[in-house]
């Protein structure tokens, strides 16, 4: 059974950068079949995907174009999970925020149990 | 990006009675090479994250009830929930895996 457990900050600063971590046991972030993302969620902007890291032979990362200059994420192999980190925050950024695991193409078939990020000073 | 817009935006039905929510996506989410649509429903109850319901647009995800069926192609996909029981109250969401990934806005569904 594949679980993921989320962890990190949930009050951050304008202008400074989020950071969570998704932890992952029943599977292998290093998998060449499935892709980890992260995913959040608001009342203003719904359910959003920002972005994904993957292992084909080589590692892959694939982001949101609206996230693409604010967004990092990166594997971890040696603790089998993977991170999200996004620049320069505003309150616009608060959102509960999920890892997931992509599958067959993907819809996600795994997920966190959120993280609720509020960006505030 | 694909919109996705689902409708209703809420809905109630009586328990035992048939719950149907539409998803339109603005283009076609049907690959014509391995002939799948590339959409999903999820259901989400309060405090929990999304959970799989439907994927390749008909495709029950292990351990569903076989009460809920997904059909349609293209742009045009129906979820729906044969006999409604009141745990099925939830707010559903499709998602599109075509080109990247966009979600529809929700449905909520309530019982009457």
């Amino acid at each position: 059974q594949v679980q993921l457990q989320q962890s990190g900050p949930g009050l951050v600063k304008p202008s400074q950068t989020l950071s969570l971590t998704c932890a992952i046991s029943g599977d292998s972030v290093s998998s060449n079949s499935d892709a980890w993302n992260w995913i959040r969620q608001s009342p203003s902007r719904g359910l959003e995907w920002l972005g994904k890291t993957y292992y084909r032979s080589k590692w892959y990362n694939d982001y949101a174009v609206s996230m693409k200059s604010r967004i990092t994420i990166n594997p971890d192999t040696s603790k089998n999970q993977f991170s999200l980190q996004l620049n320069s925050v505003t309150p616009e950024d608060t959102a509960v925020y999920y890892c997931a695991r992509g599958n067959q193409g993907d819809h996600f078939d795994y997920w966190g149990q959120g993280t609720l990020v509020t960006v505030s000073s | 990006d694909i919109v996705l817009t689902q409708s209703p935006d809420s809905l109630a039905v009586s328990l035992g009675e048939r719950a149907t929510i539409n998803c339109k996506s603005s283009q076609s989410v049907l690959y014509t090479s391995n002939n799948k649509n590339y959409l999903a429903w999820y259901q989400q109850k309060p405090g929990q994250p999304p959970k799989v319901l439907i994927y390749w647009a008909s495709t029950r995800e292990s351990g569903v009830p076989d009460r809920f069926i997904g059909s349609g192609s293209g742009t045009d996909f129906t979820l729906t929930i044969s006999s409604l029981r009141a745990e099925d109250v939830a707010i559903y969401y499709c998602q599109q895996y075509y080109s990247s990934y966009t979600f529809g806005q929700g449905t909520k569904l309530e019982i009457k």
